[in-house]
């Protein structure tokens, strides 16, 4: 299974929306609704952001959405804040019952 | 709220096994999988595979099948990894994470590092 698509990096300045993309197959993001995103400081651990495409845990921020069209998942991060600096992984199900993630997205607010 | 406490950390010998405890509190053990995620230095996570607490049943990434084994304890809501046969580029951080659709609630994570 290889990981899912990720750009290496994603960069935009206070205040702007940003967009990550995850591109997979027809398999694993393209076979279910079963997409996820997470949040990665350095020296912490990870962060879930979004699940099932696009639904929130209790306590994060509405300014992440999540979106899915085909096999292509996306994180949007609006009002780009300096804390949301760190790497940004997604994860989906594959079929028959694993999970694969993206090879994680630096973003850098300028 | 969910708590997952890992053993400390270890150095192996190539060739050795290591096995990482993972204790969990504060949510039904037996109601969602415990998965294992793990990131070597400068790479991104990578997920080495599940168990199904209630029944023992484990699943494997493709790359860990045969290398990797997941135990649990229902008594102590305790789960186990076993890697066997480590390799220089088994050195990584490994966390546990529970979760039902996702991954929900992560370990402090493992630092095993492989040297001779």
């Amino acid at each position: 299974q290889s990981a899912l698509t990720q750009p290496a990096s994603v960069s935009g300045s206070p205040g702007q929306s940003i967009t990550i993309s995850c591109t997979g197959i027809s398999t694993d993001i393209g076979a279910e609704d079963l997409v996820s995103w997470y949040q990665h400081h350095p020296d912490k651990t990870p962060k879930l952001l979004i699940y099932d495409v696009n639904k929130w845990p209790s306590g994060v921020s509405s300014r992440f959405s999540g979106s899915k069209s085909g096999n292509t998942a996306s994180l949007t991060i609006s009002a780009l804040q300096a804390e949301d600096e760190a790497v940004y992984y997604c994860c989906s199900f594959v079929l028959p019952r694993s999970w694969v993630f993206g090879g994680g997205t630096k973003v850098t607010v300028l | 709220q969910a708590q997952m406490m890992q053993s400390g950390a270890e150095m192996k010998k190539p060739g050795a096994s290591v096995m990482v405890s993972c204790q969990t509190s504060g949510y039904s053990f037996t109601d969602f999988f415990l998965n294992w995620v793990r990131q070597a230095p400068g790479h991104g996570l990578e997920w080495m595979g599940r168990i199904n607490p209630h029944s023992g049943v484990s699943n494997f990434a493709q790359k860990f099948q045969g290398r990797v084994t997941l135990t649990r304890d229902t008594s102590t809501t305790t789960a186990y990894m076993q890697l066997d046969g480590l390799r220089f580029n088994d050195t990584a951080v490994y966390y546990c994470v529970s979760g039902g659709n996702a991954f929900d609630y992560w370990g402090q994570g493992t630092l095993i590092t492989v040297s001779s």
